[in-house]
């Protein structure tokens, strides 16, 4: 499996928006690129995903790179609830999401 | 979006006892599972992938004799831990594999306390 590359941690103001970089270099073609984010003692929970373009959501919206080797997830206004752990994933469909360190995003008020 | 209903959300068990978790799609039918165990401050790691009506694929270093995962019909996985140990003590998250444009859908987890 392709990997990603995250900040441990990342700390944003409550309201501002936040900018979750992810580095996947060795990203190949099929290779859609998902997020998740968990909350202590829950399961992950979708985010977004997408593969080429950009792609928007009522959660996020998720920037990639034109060479695909790189993506951001932006939340566009921060709200405590916001934090989390955020994973970036590479996955074929189907198939199981392999699962890194992820970021700890810390929302201060 | 897809629903995954897991329980139960925690169990406490003595050593030596088994324990089945249960995950159910609710609204599609997942021929697919994933099972993933978590460890405090740790990521998910895969265990195995249940296909219904076939023996579920376990990820090396797992017991699949430890973890039995049944997949008998096209709702409904489980996962059961044989002879528990304290060790075993974890977060386990089933998972099934996206429909349409939701990605792929998590259970709630389940905390297993083994005494």
């Amino acid at each position: 499996d392709a990997k990603t590359t995250q900040p441990n941690s990342m700390e944003s103001n409550e309201e501002e928006p936040v900018h979750l970089p992810c580095n996947h270099s060795t990203i190949s073609g099929t290779d859609y690129i998902h997020w998740y984010r968990q909350l202590p003692s829950q399961g992950p929970e979708y985010v977004i995903h997408g593969l080429t373009s950009n792609v928007n959501n009522r959660m996020a919206s998720l920037a990639i790179a034109e060479d695909r080797k790189s993506s951001t997830l932006i939340l566009h206004r921060a709200t405590l609830r916001d934090a989390a752990v955020y994973y970036c994933i590479l996955s074929t469909a189907g198939y199981a999401l392999n699962f890194g360190k992820g970021t700890s995003l810390l929302v201060t008020p | 979006g897809a629903v995954v209903s897991q329980h139960p959300s925690w169990v406490i068990c003595k050593s030596g006892t088994s324990v089945k978790i249960e995950c159910r799609s609710l609204d599609f039918q997942a021929t697919t599972m994933f099972w993933y165990r978590q460890f405090p401050k740790q990521s998910l790691m895969l265990m195995a992938t249940s296909n219904e009506g076939s023996k579920a694929t376990y990820e090396q270093g797992v017991e699949k004799d430890k973890f039995l995962i049944n997949h008998a019909s096209l709702t409904l996985s489980t996962l059961t831990v044989t002879s528990a140990h304290p060790e075993d003590s974890s977060f386990y998250i089933c998972s099934a594999p996206g429909t349409g444009h939701y990605g792929y859908t998590f259970g709630s987890g389940t905390r297993l306390t083994v005494v």
